[in-house]
């Protein structure tokens, strides 16, 4: 079984500054994981995904996420926030098979100028 | 990328009635469909997940009877929302796969579905 935490419901920054949101995932089989993003009233957008490759996974808008293994972790990270960044954040994992997207609770973040 | 729209964004209808929503996706052809529901400042709750041509599988406590699934074809699928309640406003959100390693979904832009 697949399962996945955000450690944060919500992070507040300051535009300019990095962006760290935290997720720990458990799965039984070796996972791909997956960052979304998803403005007010707007559907998902994949911001970046992890399938068994590189284990620094580069994405969409300057984020990136590290795949850990040792830590079972895989957060999303950002060097300068900018306002437009500001959104809830997903962190999803998947196993093997046609098995569905196990999603996170989401973490808020917010962009302070 | 993968593209992947629903009609129609956003719905108002009157208690009791019946509300479609419809799932496509644009430039691929999908295996396998999802319907989410997600409630206000929450995550995603999967719904059902649908295979062009066969019977819709949901989730624990998601009433079949009330939340109709046809995937008719490979690039559409439709949900249906039978004899509405308040209780039923919600965002709806579907999403398309097709196989491959990844396995990576792709969301639609959501349906906001207001039942007065």
């Amino acid at each position: 079984a697949q399962s996945v935490t955000q450690l944060d419901s919500h992070v507040s920054v300051s535009e300019g500054t990095p962006v760290l949101l935290r997720c720990n995932y458990s799965s039984s089989y070796s996972p791909s994981l997956f960052w979304y993003v998803q403005h007010p009233n707007k559907g998902l957008q994949l911001l970046l995904k992890y399938t068994s490759a590189a284990t620094l996974v580069k994405g969409i808008n300057g984020f990136e996420a590290e795949f850990k293994k040792s830590e079972t972790s895989f957060h999303l990270t950002k060097p300068s926030a900018h306002m437009s960044d500001a959104a809830e954040y997903f962190c999803v994992v998947s196993g093997s098979g046609n098995t569905p997207l196990v999603f996170g609770k989401g973490t808020r973040l917010s962009v302070i100028a | 990328g993968a593209v992947v729209s629903q009609h129609p964004s956003r719905v108002i209808c009157k208690s009791g009635t019946s509300v479609k929503i419809e799932c496509r996706s644009l430039d691929f052809q999908a295996t396998t469909m999802f319907w989410y529901r997600q409630f206000p400042k929450q995550s995603l709750m999967l719904m059902a997940t649908s295979n062009e041509g066969s019977k819709a599988t949901y989730e624990q406590g998601v009433e079949k009877d009330k939340f109709l699934i046809n995937h008719a074809s490979l690039t559409l699928s439709t949900l249906t929302v039978t004899s509405a309640h308040p209780e039923d406003s919600s965002f709806y959100i579907c999403s398309a796969r097709f196989g491959g390693r990844t396995y990576e979904q792709y969301f639609g832009p959501g349906t906001r579905l207001t039942v007065t």
